[in-house]
């Protein structure tokens, strides 16, 4: 098993571009995470999928869309990219949308906004 | 809402010495806790988690901490530390709630150096 992945590892975009963050997960969860991770913020939530056809924003969804493509995937859109978006991703799973739930995450997305 | 606070950023200890890392919550419900680990370069990976049974809970790596209603306390501790521990520690909570607040409220995170 592979577990969560991520795609791509790295990134580097100009102000404005776009771009998709790739997740998929083999461990049929059926809730899957986005979270970004700043210096001294530890990780906060943008957006959720509770389960396959429902997604919901968390705690800092501004700039970003997301895509429950089935149940195995969970993509993050930046529509337009500013630096305030320059941060590390990270996409999680966990089995079900229970707060006693562990999270399995991949291994993260660094992304830069010039 | 619930809140997590960890107390500082960065702890250094020598190698074989006890590790204690502090954490503090404020819910308006008894919680449910958790530590994450993150070795450098990777995703977080759960350590132990607190989900009202016992007490004192038993992680991976010979780690354990201990819930203290009386002090919304939830420290990690290692009695000796090992080169391999060093990493970056996050305390997170959750609400036995519906809603947003039954998802992870990340504290910001201390950085654990071992020393030789």
């Amino acid at each position: 098993n592979a577990g969560v992945t991520q795609t791509p590892k790295f990134q580097v975009l100009k102000t404005g571009q776009s771009m998709t963050l790739q997740c998929a997960q083999d461990m049929n969860h059926n809730s899957m995470y986005w979270y970004r991770q700043d210096p001294g913020m530890g990780l906060r939530l943008i957006y959720y999928s509770a389960s396959e056809g429902t997604t919901d924003k968390g705690e800092v969804p501004n700039g970003y869309n997301v895509s429950r493509l089935n149940k195995r995937e969970f993509s993050l859109r930046l529509e337009s990219a500013a630096p305030s978006q320059t941060s590390v991703y990270f996409c999680a799973s966990s089995p079900l949308y229970a707060p006693t739930d562990t999270q399995y995450f991949g291994p993260g997305t660094r992304l830069t906004v010039l | 809402a619930q809140s997590v606070t960890q107390l500082g950023s960065h702890v250094s200890v020598s190698e074989g010495a006890l590790v204690l890392l502090r954490c503090n919550y404020s819910s308006s419900v008894p919680p449910y806790l958790f530590w994450y680990v993150q070795y450098p370069n990777q995703g977080l990976q759960l350590l132990l988690k607190y989900t009202s049974a016992a007490t004192l809970v038993k992680g991976i790596n010979g780690f354990e901490a201990e819930f203290k209603k009386s002090e919304t306390s939830f420290h990690l501790t290692k009695p000796s530390a090992h080169m391999s521990d060093a990493a970056e520690y996050f305390c997170a909570v959750s609400l036995p709630s519906a809603g947003s607040a039954r998802q992870l409220t990340f504290g910001s995170g201390t950085q654990l150096t071992v020393l030789p």
